[in-house]
């Protein structure tokens, strides 16, 4: 059974600080993961993917993999009250494959 | 990122009816899945709806309960049959975009109300 963890929060954070977004994962051979954002009410919104170990930057996005540890996190610099939302980790286990397993999803509050 | 659409954005049903939601794709895709995404919870896989076959369901989830087609490669249907108000959710189609990392893009999905 693959799993994906995280924490639900809710994360507070005052505007203007770094969020930091935490996931686990169980497949050791998972090849690929996501964040996804998701406003209440709304779809889920994809904003960054990576698969190689170490960080990818993307504007005030910044993902982070540790395949040795089964660890991908996000960090949100310069958070804004329009970050309010909750945050998907997904990961997909490659081999061919677009299946993807979702974590519970972190809910995210900038506080003004 | 394909622009994707969904049919009903929402309805009420009664109990024991059957709702029939439509996917639509700007462009051809290679992979259309159907999720599930119950109050306060995580997205629950479905299905992958296959072109030209029988849909792969996954643990939990039946043909019987939940009808997949996909006549082509631009187009999925999902139904609920004899429902309850357990299937009241928000049904979320999404697509596989060939030649990247495998990402999926999603629908504005379709919030069902049973009653």
């Amino acid at each position: 059974q693959k799993e994906v963890e995280q924490n639900s929060g809710p994360l507070s954070v005052p505007e203007g600080a770094i969020a930091s977004l935490n996931c686990t994962y169980s497949d050791r051979g998972s090849q690929s993961f996501f964040w996804y954002r998701q406003y209440s009410g709304k779809s889920p919104e994809l904003i960054m993917f990576i698969y190689s170990n170490g960080d990818k930057e993307d504007g005030r996005f910044t993902a982070q993999l540790n395949k040795a540890s089964q660890y991908v996190s996000l960090l949100i610099r310069d958070s804004q009250p329009s970050d309010s939302a909750t945050y998907l980790c997904a990961v997909n286990s490659g081999a061919g494959s677009y299946q993807l397993t979702f974590g519970k999803g972190t809910k995210l509050s900038v506080i003004p | 990122s394909a622009v994707i659409s969904q049919k009903p954005s929402r309805d009420i049903c009664q109990r024991g009816t059957s709702l029939t939601i439509q996917c639509q794709v700007d462009s051809q895709v290679t992979m259309m899945f159907w999720y599930r995404q119950q109050p306060g919870q995580s997205l629950t896989l479905i299905a992958t709806a296959n072109q030209g076959s029988e849909a792969t369901y996954e643990s939990g989830f039946v043909i019987d309960k939940f009808p997949i087609s996909r006549p082509n490669l631009t187009f999925s249907t999902l139904t609920v049959s004899n429902m309850s108000p357990e299937d009241s959710s928000i049904y979320l189609c999404s697509v596989g975009v060939a030649g990247g990392p495998n990402e999926q893009f999603f629908g504005p999905g379709t919030r069902l109300t049973v009653l």
